[in-house]
């Protein structure tokens, strides 16, 4: 079965500064999506990437998928206190559309 | 409107209660999906309906009993549950099954089984 593995698995940044988030497949990626969660909330959808080596931004979050489509980051410039959260990758699993599975989460936090 | 709607959004019971979850979308989503989080770990799928057809049940205990009566309204009944179910459990919806796509998701039910 495919898994993803996220690293770090925790991160704590200083206001203002830079950070990547990777995330690693098993198996080739047929889509990768990135969700944030709040302690005990739902998922809020980011970016979802399908192509490799494509790359999509929204405000300050930059994310990639490699060439091989195996291995996706997430990057945040300038972070904030609002970026933190739970940083969860996700993808269809085993090439089946729809049937999302997760990593671990990377939990980020912004010291102000 | 872009939201998935879950209620309660807490939940205590205890292990010989009957209650459900209830989830609901007005996006005109045709696929919905239950998915259980334990603490600190990732999602994990349990169903998926399907045109208001269950299409995916991963091996989850009888004791979990989802319902889809329209393309609106998910339900998941719970019957007999241990403690160790006691997690946030979390809907989503998607246009249609199959396609890929973002899932929408709500913010969940947390569940507590005394």
């Amino acid at each position: 079965s495919q898994e993803l593995e996220q690293s770090p698995q925790s991160l704590i940044v200083q206001e203002g500064k830079n950070l990547t988030i990777n995330c690693t497949s098993s198996k080739t990626l047929y889509g990768l999506y990135w969700y944030k969660q709040k302690y005990g909330e739902g998922l809020i959808f980011l970016m979802m990437l399908q192509k490799g080596g494509e790359e999509k931004s929204h405000e300050k979050i930059t994310a990639k998928l490699d060439e091989k489509k195996q291995q996706s980051s997430l990057h945040i410039t300038a972070s904030q206190p609002s970026h933190a959260g739970i940083y969860l990758c996700g993808a269809d699993a085993g090439g089946s559309q729809g049937n999302l599975i997760f990593g671990k989460g990377t939990k980020l936090s912004v010291k102000p | 409107d872009t939201e998935v709607t879950q209620t309660p959004k807490h939940l205590v019971m205890g292990m010989t209660n009957k209650k459900s979850l209830k989830c609901e979308q007005h996006m005109g989503h045709r696929a919905m999906y239950w998915y259980k989080q334990k603490a600190k770990k990732p999602p994990e799928l349990m169903f998926v309906y399907s045109y208001e057809k269950l299409s995916i049940n991963e091996s989850v205990p009888s004791r979990f009993s989802p319902e889809c009566p329209n393309s609106s309204l998910l339900n998941l009944h719970l019957h007999a549950l241990q403690p160790e179910d006691s997690a946030l459990y979390l809907c989503a919806s998607s246009p249609i099954w199959g396609a890929g796509g973002e899932l929408f998701f709500g913010e969940g039910s947390r569940l507590t089984v005394l």
